[in-house]
């Protein structure tokens, strides 16, 4: 089977650094996404880790540990247009990307 | 570039009707990817194509769903005949082949079944 968790919800105040963190337990691992999704709108491509360790873009980073199967979305400097759901997917084959059910960040001032 | 286009953008319609929703693919793409998102299973795949031919549809619910790609630039979900719990926002993705490409999302086909 396929597990891939994420905390529900996650709150953080306009400046700050959250770390949101995913756990996946997959019949195959080629590699992993994070997706950006505002309300109503499509997600987004936001970082993408194969090999273990630290992928920096900007405000935005990505950590990787295959072995113990675990990822964590850091993101710096927090600002209010980074209110969103952020999902956390696999590729488990060919192209095949299973999803986490995303966690919900609400940033306030 | 346009992105991944889909239409309609909102669908309403009764129990047992057909629905057909459509997307055009980036161009360039070969790969292209249907999927349901809803509150209680979040984003579940539900078939992908690969140069237009169809890969995995293991994530289709059932029968009442099928899905088509007649060419590079365009597919169909179709979902007959309609119920209630197949309310939800479907999306279409595409991308290269690659597995280290990310896959771009239209804007989904917000779809309620009354």
């Amino acid at each position: 089977g396929q597990n891939i968790d994420q905390p529900t919800e996650m709150t953080a105040t306009e400046g700050a650094i959250v770390q949101i963190n995913c756990t996946y337990q997959t019949s195959g691992f080629n590699g992993l996404f994070w997706y950006q999704q505002h309300a109503g709108e499509a997600p987004t491509f936001l970082s993408y880790n194969v090999l273990d360790g630290l992928e920096e873009k900007g405000r935005f980073s990505s950590f990787l540990s295959r072995s113990k199967g675990y990822s964590y979305l850091l993101l710096k400097e927090l600002q209010m247009k980074d209110s969103a759901s952020y999902l956390c997917a696999v590729i488990t084959g060919f192209q095949k990307l299973v999803f986490g059910t995303g966690t919900r960040l609400l940033v306030s001032p | 570039d346009a992105g991944v286009i889909q239409s309609p953008r909102h669908e309403v319609t009764e129990m047992g009707q057909e629905v057909t929703l459509r997307c055009k693919p980036i161009s360039g793409h070969n790969s292209l990817f249907w999927y349901r998102q809803t509150m209680m299973r979040g984003l579940e795949l539900l078939i992908y194509f690969n140069n237009n031919v169809p890969i995995d549809d293991s994530g289709m619910p059932e029968d009442r769903f099928s899905a088509k790609m007649p060419n590079a630039s365009f597919s169909t979900l179709k979902i007959q005949p309609s119920e209630p719990r197949d309310s939800a926002v479907y999306f279409c993705a595409s991308s290269f082949v690659t597995g280290d490409q990310p896959q771009h999302f239209g804007d989904g086909t917000r779809l309620s079944i009354l």
